[in-house]
């Protein structure tokens, strides 16, 4: 079935370790997104992809990177930089332009 | 900037309507969503509307929007147990979706 798939699903890191979330899709989508989200603060951009091999910042991109090498993924990178990484992460796509957005299940990180 | 601004809570009791509100500021949005969020999973659309219609119905769902005051709603008729989850309003940007904070939808007996 075509669908995004995040893993994991959770994932436990120490402070000061950098981690690797994966996102990965097969709807042949042009775009993809990375969207942080907090209790009552709904979702906030943090990176978007409108085509491979280029990738935008979002309204929070720092202590974040990502990469579009393939147009399935879209892989995101929390590194120590990021001083408050505890939180829900999510991955969407949609084929461009407006439409609506397809969202994977989402990972939970915890710093501990 | 854009943007796009709901209530955090509303509680209906089961069987009731269940009105969800939202405001937006972005007038050039072309399509405005509704997507629900059931605890600990990703958001899955519920339903959308173009700008350029008032209302849209879809089984017990109703949305309505009135673009002179930039105001949508969303009516859940009949609501159930299983309706209970975040309900999110999102508009059209530039390159992105506009989000509300969203909506946590509680069903009292």
């Amino acid at each position: 079935d075509g669908g995004i798939t995040q893993s994991p699903k959770y994932l436990f890191r120490k402070e000061g370790q950098n981690v690797t979330l994966s996102c990965e899709q097969n709807l042949n989508h042009d775009a993809m997104y990375w969207y942080r989200q907090d209790p009552g603060q709904g979702l906030r951009l943090i990176y978007y992809s409108q085509i491979v091999n280029d990738f935008q910042k979002g309204d929070i991109a720092e202590g974040y990177s990502v990469s579009r090498e393939k147009k399935e993924s879209f892989p995101l990178t929390v590194t120590s930089a990021q001083k408050n990484p505890t939180a829900f992460y999510l991955c969407a796509s949609r084929a461009g332009g407006p439409g609506e957005l397809f969202f994977g299940e989402g990972s939970r990180l915890t710093v501990l | 900037g854009e943007d796009v601004e709901q209530s955090l809570f509303l509680s209906v009791r089961e069987g009731d309507s269940s009105v969800i509100n939202c405001t937006y500021t972005d007038s050039s949005s072309t399509y405005l969503y509704w997507y629900k969020q059931e605890p600990g999973a990703g958001l899955q659309l519920l339903t959308y509307i173009f700008s350029n219609m008032d209302m849209k119905q879809d089984q017990r769902l109703t949305v309505l929007l009135n673009k002179k005051d930039k105001h949508l709603s969303l009516r859940i008729a009949d609501t159930q147990t299983g309706d209970s989850a975040i309900y999110f309003c999102a508009a059209d940007g530039n390159y992105q979706l506009i989000w509300g904070a969203g909506t946590k939808l509680i069903i009292k007996p």
